[in-house]
């Protein structure tokens, strides 16, 4: 079974501070996809960022970027400067292409972020 | 705004009745998704439709069934409802034909269910 592990449900952290989310994921397929989605108090789902798994390289949007570490596997979400908009529900998910047009989002149980004043 | 529309975006109803929820996916996507986010099991997904077809089912119920229509929009029916099935229910869409990010998903603001 695939399963997405976040194992901090609240965290906060100071005005213009960093902090990091965690976030391990278990998977048999070679094909997939990493996000991290927020949720803030209007319950909207918003995509902060994606990794591709076959890249290297790590995702950054603007101040969120992420640490992926596929051995390990292992999908951080780094904070820098957190502003009080980033007071939210952070979920971390897993895509697993299938192919032939079929695909499943599988989602951790979250992370509640407050950024304090 | 993600362009994924539900209605309604809320609903309340008693046990043992029948709901229909609704969503209209991006312009353009062919896959949704259904989701079901409550307190205690968080958002499991519950079947993916691909241009009119089941392409994957998860955690959902026999009494839920869902269908995409040819215009693309997908309903999800909930039957003989239980107080166990209040919760958010979420519809994404993705996989638009130029076969770009299709592992993408776009949220609507979701349909928040309960049963009394």
């Amino acid at each position: 079974a695939q399963t997405v592990t976040q194992s901090q449900p609240e965290m906060s952290v100071q005005e213009a501070e960093t902090v990091t989310l965690s976030c391990t994921y278990d998977t048999s397929e070679s094909n997939y996809y990493l996000f991290w989605y927020k949720q803030p108090p209007s319950r909207q789902m918003i995509l902060v960022i994606r990794q591709e798994a076959y890249k290297q390289q790590n995702a950054t949007e603007n101040r969120f970027s992420v640490n992926f570490q596929k051995a390990a596997k292992s999908f951080s979400l780094k904070i820098s400067d957190s502003q009080l908009g980033d007071t939210a529900m952070y979920f971390c998910a897993c895509f697993l292409n299938y192919g032939g047009s079929q695909g499943n989002l599988i989602f951790g149980k979250g992370t509640k972020l407050s950024v304090k004043p | 705004d993600s362009g994924v529309t539900q209605t309604p975006k809320h609903l309340i109803t008693a046990t043992g009745q029948r709901v229909t929820l609704r969503c209209s996916p991006r312009s353009g996507d062919l896959s949704v998704y259904w989701y079901q986010q409550s307190l205690d099991q968080g958002l499991q997904f519950l079947i993916q439709y691909y241009n009119g077809e089941e392409r994957a089912k998860g955690n959902i119920l026999e009494r839920f069934s869902a269908q995409q229509f040819p215009d693309l929009h997908s309903e999800l029916n909930l039957s003989s409802l239980e107080l166990g099935d209040s919760a958010l229910y979420f519809c994404a869409s993705s996989s638009n034909p130029s076969g770009q990010e299709n592992e993408k998903l776009f949220f609507g603001s979701g349909t928040q269910l309960s049963v009394l």
